[in-house]
């Protein structure tokens, strides 16, 4: 595997089920982050960790729980979620953490359906 | 705060037409420029990027020049192909946070035939 991959592709889940978002990258890179994209809006920057050590948090509802337990991977742990809260979730990761200089690279997202 | 508007889509064209999709931006001092491109089913790629007024950043056939008169960044390709079909993002990043980029609502090409 190269690049970012994420898993599931696709999730189909209840407002009272449990489940959690998994994106593992194969670029040695020292940052990670988690974006949510919904139609016709602009992508949303949800988590930054840098170093394993979370820098970011745009003011997230607490339902999104991220971990990001080595460089290489990164999870985001969904409970009671809300209808409003399907879409495309998207993980990225970069060598470094700033955006003027350090590429970022996605994986393909995993579309989320909260039913 | 930032922020950036592109045209909305989304756009149809015939393969071998000009391309233009409009970008204009909201910052404070001087961004760096960016636009991504979303292919069915993939992430978002960096496709170009121009960090300073005037700069025209470039790739496999598309063009942009940050003009910070119009507070613009156009993107343009001369002839597109069917394998150009996708979403494109425009966005910026203006500093402070160290992460944040500001992207646009993205415009959806379609390159028919």
């Amino acid at each position: 595997e190269t690049g970012v991959t994420q898993t599931p592709r696709h999730l189909v889940m209840g407002m009272t089920n449990k489940k959690s978002l998994k994106c593992e990258q194969h670029l040695g890179h020292n940052a990670m982050y988690w974006y949510k994209q919904s139609a016709k809006k602009p992508l949303e920057l949800m988590f930054v960790y840098s170093l394993e050590e979370r820098v970011e948090n745009n003011s997230v509802p607490s339902r999104f729980s991220p971990e990001c337990p080595n460089s290489s991977h990164l999870f985001l742990h969904l409970h009671t979620l809300q209808p409003e809260d399907s879409a495309l979730y998207l993980c990225a990761s970069s060598q470094g953490d700033r955006a003027s200089t350090d590429t970022q690279y996605f994986g393909p997202g995993t579309r989320l359906t909260v039913l | 705060g930032d922020s950036v508007t592109q045209m909305e889509g989304p756009v149809t064209l015939s393969e071998e037409a000009f391309l233009t999709i409009n970008c204009t931006y909201t910052a404070t001092g001087y961004p760096s420029l960016f636009w991504y491109v979303q292919y069915p089913g993939e992430g978002l790629q960096l496709l170009l990027k121009a960090t300073k007024a005037d700069d025209k950043g470039s790739n496999k056939g598309f063009e942009a020049t940050y003009r910070k008169e119009t507070t613009s960044f156009h993107l343009e390709k001369g002839s597109v192909q069917v394998s150009d079909s996708a979403v494109y993002f425009c966005a910026l990043y203006s500093g402070g946070s160290n992460y944040k980029l500001t992207f646009g609502k993205g415009t959806l090409l379609t390159v028919n035939p």
